[in-house]
């Protein structure tokens, strides 16, 4: 198993260029979630999904968009980017017990 | 305020010694996660509590859970340059919570002088 991936593993973008991260799994979890990592606030929840098809929003959804057509992929959408939008982005992944969450590797991306 | 205040911040052990960094909740707990990360690395799972009074161990770390207290410590004995990185703590704060949705301290940094 690969685990949770994500690509690219670092992006620089132009304020207003929107692009999409990439985040999959291999390992049938139903829950996904996207979080971004910024220096002095650690790790934030921006949104969720509990299976194909549900998406919910966490503690900082403004300005990015999900969808959840898979089990597999949980993509997360910049329309607009910002450059307060700069950050390390981690996808991670559990399975329905929710016991346990298995990271991917991040995604850096700028936003100049 | 933060929910979730892990200390300390920082923290520089000389190898060998043993170490301790806690975590501690404004609100209920419903069960606690420990992660470490490597500098540019992605989260590894350490381990996770639920019940007060709870202790697990891998290899040379522990953790404990106080629910009472709301806080979860974990302790490193005879540290190694290994251990180096970042410890975060993530705790679920509401019933039927689970693993997918953390509200997460902001980290402590240990950097082990050999």
């Amino acid at each position: 198993n690969a685990g949770v991936t994500q690509t690219p593993k670092f992006q620089v973008l132009k304020t207003g260029q929107s692009m999409t991260l990439q985040c999959a799994q291999d390992m049938n979890h139903e829950y996904m979630s996207w979080y971004r990592q910024d220096p002095g606030m650690g790790l934030r929840l921006i949104h969720y999904s509990v299976g194909a098809g549900i998406t919910d929003q966490g503690e900082v959804p403004n300005g990015y968009n999900v969808s959840r057509s898979t089990t597999e992929d949980f993509p997360l959408r910049l329309l607009s980017a910002a450059p307060s939008q700069t950050s390390v982005y981690f996808c991670a992944s559990s399975d329905s017990g929710r016991r346990t969450q298995y990271f991917g590797p991040g995604t850096r991306l700028l936003v100049l | 305020s933060q929910e979730l205040e892990q200390s300390p911040q920082s923290l520089i052990v000389q190898e060998g010694k043993n170490l301790t960094i806690n975590c501690t909740s404004s609100k209920t707990l419903y069960g606690l996660y420990w992660y470490k990360q490597k500098y540019g690395e992605g989260l590894i799972f350490l381990m996770m509590l639920q019940k007060g009074g709870e202790e697990k161990s891998h290899e040379k770390i522990t953790a404990k859970l106080d629910e009472k207290k709301q806080q979860s410590s974990l302790h490193i004995t005879a540290s190694q340059p290994s251990h180096a990185g970042i410890y975060l703590c993530g705790a679920v704060l509401y019933s039927g919570g689970g693993a997918d949705g953390l509200t997460f301290g902001k980290g402590t940094h240990l950097i082990i002088q050999p």
